[in-house]
């Protein structure tokens, strides 16, 4: 069974503070994305990876990076958290081609 | 802009009866994909749609893939409580097996 694993189920943080969101998975798949979850908007796209050291921006970058220098870590960071960016984070992996994402149990993050 | 329409958002069903949701999507695709998420919990596959006239089967529930029409949609049969979630489709725009764009979520309740 394909596993994708989140470093922390829930997070509280300050405004400003600087956010690490961990994801792995134990497929060796070339694929990795980071989405944020929000009612009423489905699931959007933050960051996406084909390959180690490679990253490519989603529908929604501002004030996210991601760094991936080991093909089964994806990792999220908030620069300077802000409200507005309290949401649940999903990370996800693929081989590519037509096999769907897997997803991890999501990160449910709150920022006061 | 691409985008992906689900329509209802909200559906709530009796046991036993039969239901569809529908999945529009504005740019050409050969590529649908539909998730369920339960309450609190990640995404889990439930079918890969890869072409044209495409219909998966599991269970109660069916999906098809009409894409002159740019159309899914996912068929419940006799529902069941069991069945009561957050179900998600998803189109992979560039059909490369990257990023997927998704829906808002249809919220199914199946009360007895």
């Amino acid at each position: 069974d394909v596993k994708v694993t989140q470093s922390s189920r829930y997070l509280v943080k300050r405004t400003g503070e600087k956010v690490f969101l961990e994801c792995v998975q134990d497929m060796d798949h070339e694929n990795m994305f980071w989405y944020r979850q929000d009612p009423g908007l489905g699931l959007r796209l933050i960051y996406f990876s084909y390959d180690v050291k490679m990253k490519e921006k989603g529908d929604i970058p501002e004030g996210y990076s991601v760094s991936r220098e080991k093909k089964e870590r994806f990792s999220l960071i908030l620069e300077s958290a802000s409200t507005n960016q309290t949401s649940m984070y999903l990370c996800a992996s693929s081989t590519g081609g037509t096999e769907t994402q897997y997803f991890g149990p999501g990160t449910r993050l709150l920022v006061l | 802009e691409l985008k992906v329409e689900q329509n209802p958002l909200f559906l709530s069903m009796q046991e036993g009866k039969n239901y569809t949701i529908y999945c529009n999507y504005s740019t050409t695709s050969d590529r649908l994909y539909w998730y369920r998420q339960d309450p609190g919990k990640s995404l889990e596959s439930l079918f890969v749609l890869l072409s044209n006239g495409a219909v998966k089967q599991e269970g109660r529930l069916m999906a098809s893939l009409d894409t002159k029409a740019r159309l899914s949609t996912l068929h419940i049969t006799a529902a069941v409580h069991d069945l009561s979630a957050t179900y998600f489709c998803a189109v992979d725009p560039n059909n490369q097996g990257g990023k997927l764009i998704f829906g808002q979520g249809t919220e199914l309740s199946v009360k007895p």
